[in-house]
């Protein structure tokens, strides 16, 4: 067990719905990272939160959005889902921005029909 | 261009046999961290190593080596006496500059070890 939360580990929906990750970080960590992993474009990054302020932002979709709360969890919005969002959605979180290592959750594996 | 270029798709070891991963990885920056992954079948991501490209050794973790070879911009795994259970997905990452960066990823190798 890393310490990384992430649910639903799986999740089967529509083509048009929206859908809700979420992911408690490791106790302590205050840096949240967003990453998909589809078997075309390998791991991406998405996005990364810092204490609940968004710090940065990679190959995101304008249909997806997240956010981190107070209590340092994090969310990841999916919306309008197509077909070609199927895949694997990590979490990860570190301690600070800059930290070396990040610490990733299970993944929640997202196949949308 | 890749940023990560993992040329190995697929790998076979006999068991307690060595294994090397090979990894590249392109760019200009004088401060860059170079990170490998292991992806088991049941999907999580488990953090193996870490090199600062000023460290001066390799870095190693138990069976697990860093061959870092700055001027060939090359940080090949070496996975020493292989198991079973290191039968996965293997990936070599890299994150840039001091700053915020984020951790990027090449395609991985996957690895099986035969008994």
């Amino acid at each position: 067990d890393s310490g990384v939360t992430q649910t639903p580990k799986h999740l089967i929906t529509a083509t048009g719905q929206r859908v809700t990750l979420r992911c408690s970080p490791r106790s302590g960590d205050l840096s949240v990272y967003w990453y998909q992993q589809s078997l075309d474009q390998g791991l991406q990054f998405l996005i990364q939160y810092y204490n609940g302020e968004e710090r940065a932002k990679g190959n995101i979709l304008e249909r997806f959005s997240a956010q981190q709360f107070p209590d340092l969890h994090s969310e990841l919005n999916l919306s309008s889902l197509e077909l070609g969002d199927s895949a694997l959605y990590f979490c990860a979180s570190s301690l600070t921005i800059g930290a070396n290592v990040l610490t990733f959750g299970a993944g929640s594996r997202l196949t949308v029909l | 261009a890749q940023k990560i270029t993992q040329t190995q798709p697929g790998m076979f070891v006999q068991e307690k046999e060595a294994v090397t991963l090979d990894c590249t990885y392109d760019t200009s920056d004088q401060s860059y961290g170079l990170f490998w992954y292991k992806q088991p079948s049941s999907g999580e991501m488990i953090f193996l190593i870490y090199q600062g490209s000023y460290d001066e050794q390799n870095a190693t973790e138990g069976r697990y080596s860093l061959n870092f070879q700055k001027a060939r911009k090359s940080a090949n795994l070496v996975i020493s006496a292989s198991q079973l259970g290191d039968s996965a997905m293997y990936f070599c990452a890299m994150r840039e500059g001091r700053g915020n960066t984020p951790l990027v990823f090449g395609k991985g190798t996957r690895l099986s070890v035969i008994a």
